[in-house]
């Protein structure tokens, strides 16, 4: 079973510039989050969907990100423009459907290193 | 709110010695916890996780951890350190209804020869 893929694994762009990321999820997944890392910080969500919906998106730091799941499938994250604090390590993680007991692990992918310049 | 602490940033230890990392737990209600692991250039890998029940939490590679009410503590440990146990290692938690996940700043851990 394919794993959480991320695309691409490192991204360098000026400050000012958009960058698309990428996560697919392991499939059959509901729930899709996106973490991020600043600077060997904490690891601090971002958003939640489940399937297509937006369910939280209270870890989004300001309007120039924005966060996609297509069909409910794969998800995109768009930074524009881009701004020198945005480096980072961008990850995504994917979980199954809530059900009794279900303790929501997530599965993580290897995570996207953007660093703007 | 739920939060999560880890102490130590960096850990050194020797090949075959103890490794305890510290966590430690704030939470309003019964929490789920988790410890992740991070390989150079790989992603979040989990390592054990606290749902309910036994208190005490097998993992994989060793590592074990035990869920200390008392204390509001989450400590990782494994009886004899390895080479290849040489990561990052990162102390999470939910609580209630909260679907995602609260992480601690990550603990390096370096194993000596």
């Amino acid at each position: 079973e394919a794993g959480v893929t991320q695309f691409p694994s490192h991204s360098v762009i000026e400050k000012g510039q958009t960058v698309t990321l990428r996560c697919d999820p392991i499939s059959g997944h509901d729930n899709l989050y996106w973490y991020r890392r600043v600077m060997g910080k904490e690891i601090k969500f971002l958003l939640h969907f489940v399937k297509e919906s937006k369910q939280d998106e209270s870890g989004m730091p300001n309007n120039r990100f924005l966060a996609e799941r297509t069909g409910g499938t794969y998800s995109t994250l768009k930074v524009q423009p881009a701004e020198l604090e945005d480096s980072g390590v961008y990850f995504c993680a994917s979980s199954q459907g809530p059900r009794t007991g279900d303790t929501g692990e997530l599965f993580f992918g290897e995570g996207s290193r953007l660093t703007v310049l | 709110a739920q939060s999560v602490t880890q102490l130590g940033s960096h850990v050194s230890v020797s090949e075959g010695a103890l490794v305890l990392l510290r966590c430690n737990y704030s939470s309003s209600v019964p929490p789920y916890l988790f410890w992740y692991v991070q390989y150079p250039n790989q992603g979040l890998q989990l390592l054990l996780k606290y749902t309910t029940g036994a208190t005490l939490v097998k993992g994989i590679n060793g590592f074990e951890a035990e869920f200390k009410k008392s204390e509001t503590s989450f400590h990782l440990t494994k009886p004899s350190a390895h080479m290849s146990d040489a990561a990052e290692y990162f102390c999470a938690g939910r609580g209630g209804s909260a679907r995602q996940l609260t992480f601690g700043s990550g603990t390096q851990l370096t194993v000596l020869p």
